[in-house]
């Protein structure tokens, strides 16, 4: 059976400081990945998402990238946090675009 | 723990049908309660939410919900279903700008 795995599942960071979050998939292969955050008061943002190892599509602009090194494997990253990266990073994936959608158990992100 | 049931995997009504789609929560307080529609090919959209007031709230494209402390349900409905509507739809439980909890979500299908 197929499950993703997320981590950290809290994380506090100092601004400036550099972030690592990473979302990994097992028992499939070629999932559509994705990662959501959700910030006060705006629900859930569609941040990035993958097709394929080394594809990338961003939805928004931000301070944020992401990576996908490996087929089943989409990192979250920064290179100096602001306080508005605060909130709460949420993986998922899909087979495809209609496909049933599976959530990870999410990262709580603040930002002092 | 808060925790999330969605109790319907698959729903199929009529185009022009009412729709109603099932939620129940366990929350130790009151909740934050979303409702979230993935269509084919697209992210994840927010279709409405509830934070406090009125227990009946209005979303987009003619969707609405209602709160129901008594019964733990904060139940999706539709008057009238268009095909357009075809999609997955995830309920989920939190605190704005913090951690969420997904139901399994509910396929909806339209059929003429």
């Amino acid at each position: 059976s197929q499950t993703i795995h997320q981590w950290p599942a809290t994380l506090v960071q100092p601004v400036g400081s550099p972030l690592s979050l990473e979302c990994t998939v097992e028992g499939t292969s070629n999932p559509n990945l994705y990662w959501y955050r959700q910030a006060a008061g705006r629900g859930l943002q569609l941040l990035f998402y993958s097709v394929g190892i080394g594809q990338i599509s961003s939805e928004v602009p931000q301070n944020l990238s992401a990576s996908r090194p490996q087929d089943r494997q989409f990192i979250l990253s920064s290179k100096k946090l602001l306080l508005s990266d605060s909130g709460f990073y949420l993986c998922a994936w899909n087979r495809g675009g209609n496909e049933k959608l599976f959530f990870g158990s999410g990262t709580q992100l603040s930002v002092l | 723990a808060q925790s999330v049931t969605q109790p319907d995997i698959h729903i199929t009504v009529s185009e022009g049908a009412s729709l109603e789609l099932r939620c129940n929560y366990s929350y130790g307080a009151t909740p934050y309660l979303f409702w979230y529609v993935q269509s084919p090919g697209q992210g994840l959209q927010l279709l409405l939410k509830y934070f406090s007031g009125d227990t009946l709230v209005q979303g987009i494209k003619g969707f609405e919900a209602e709160f129901k402390r008594s019964q733990s349900s904060f139940n999706l409905r539709k008057p009238s279903v268009h095909w357009s509507d075809a999609a997955e739809y995830f309920c989920a439980v939190g605190e704005d700008g913090n951690k969420l909890v997904f139901g399994a979500g509910t396929i909806l299908r339209v059929k003429s």
